[in-house]
């Protein structure tokens, strides 16, 4: 079935490191990929979107690229902030009859960025 | 614009008891999802309303019922609360189910604690 597998934390980094968080995904079909962010006591928002093969989705200074043959969509940033704290979640959509729209979410993970 | 609204933030609730979870959105969107999550599962889909009128099951819909009488509302109801069942859950909504230019929009959640 769809899935998304993600890097497990939590993460903690020094102000002005870069990040990454991995993030690998089998689906059937051609799945859309995000991530989101929740920030302390929040609900997720958005944070960047891919939507087919070699895309990249930016936002705030975070990346990701649509990696068809190696399956991933990993998140990346040059310089993360205390501001960046926050728990970062990959997620996946294939829209075809029964899941159509559908998010398919991995575990989460939880970024602490310390000044 | 308020986007999404749940009520209520949170709950503390006796095992056995009847409980109705609401979600509204004035963005007017077609599309509408409930997600409990829970700590190292990320979250995960209860039910799911592609259209006002219109219900079906998620990955985890046992326990839980919804109905979507207008576009607007969203209500989902634990008809006899179990222990299991305490999390936080998260209502969403989108323009389309689906297709490159859907994205979910997430509320705030509700913390439910059964006891």
């Amino acid at each position: 079935g769809d899935s998304v597998t993600q890097m497990e934390g939590p993460v903690t980094l020094s102000e002005e490191a870069f990040l990454t968080i991995n993030c690998t995904y089998t689906a059937t079909g051609y799945p859309s990929l995000f991530w989101y962010v929740q920030y302390p006591g929040e609900g997720l928002q958005l944070l960047l979107k891919a939507t087919k093969a070699d895309d990249k989705g930016s936002n705030k200074g975070f990346e990701a690229t649509y990696r068809k043959e190696t399956t991933s969509f990993h998140l990346e940033k040059g310089s993360v902030q205390v501001s960046d704290s926050a728990v970062y979640f990959c997620a996946l959509r294939v829209d075809r009859g029964s899941t159509l729209g559908r998010l398919y979410f991995g575990r989460g993970t939880q970024l602490t960025v310390w000044p | 614009i308020a986007g999404i609204t749940q009520a209520p933030t949170s709950q503390i609730l006796a095992a056995g008891r009847r409980m109705t979870l609401r979600c509204t959105q004035d963005m007017r969107h077609n599309a509408m999802y409930w997600y409990r999550q829970d700590l190292g599962l990320g979250l995960r889909l209860i039910h799911y309303s592609n259209t006002a009128g219109t219900t079906g099951k998620g990955e985890v819909p046992d326990g839980y019922s919804v109905s979507r009488a207008n576009t607007d509302d969203f209500p989902l109801t634990l008809a006899s609360a179990v222990p299991s069942q305490t999390s936080v859950y998260f209502c969403a909504s989108s323009r389309l189910a689906g297709g490159s230019t859907d994205t979910q929009y997430f509320g705030p959640g509700t913390r439910l604690t059964v006891l």
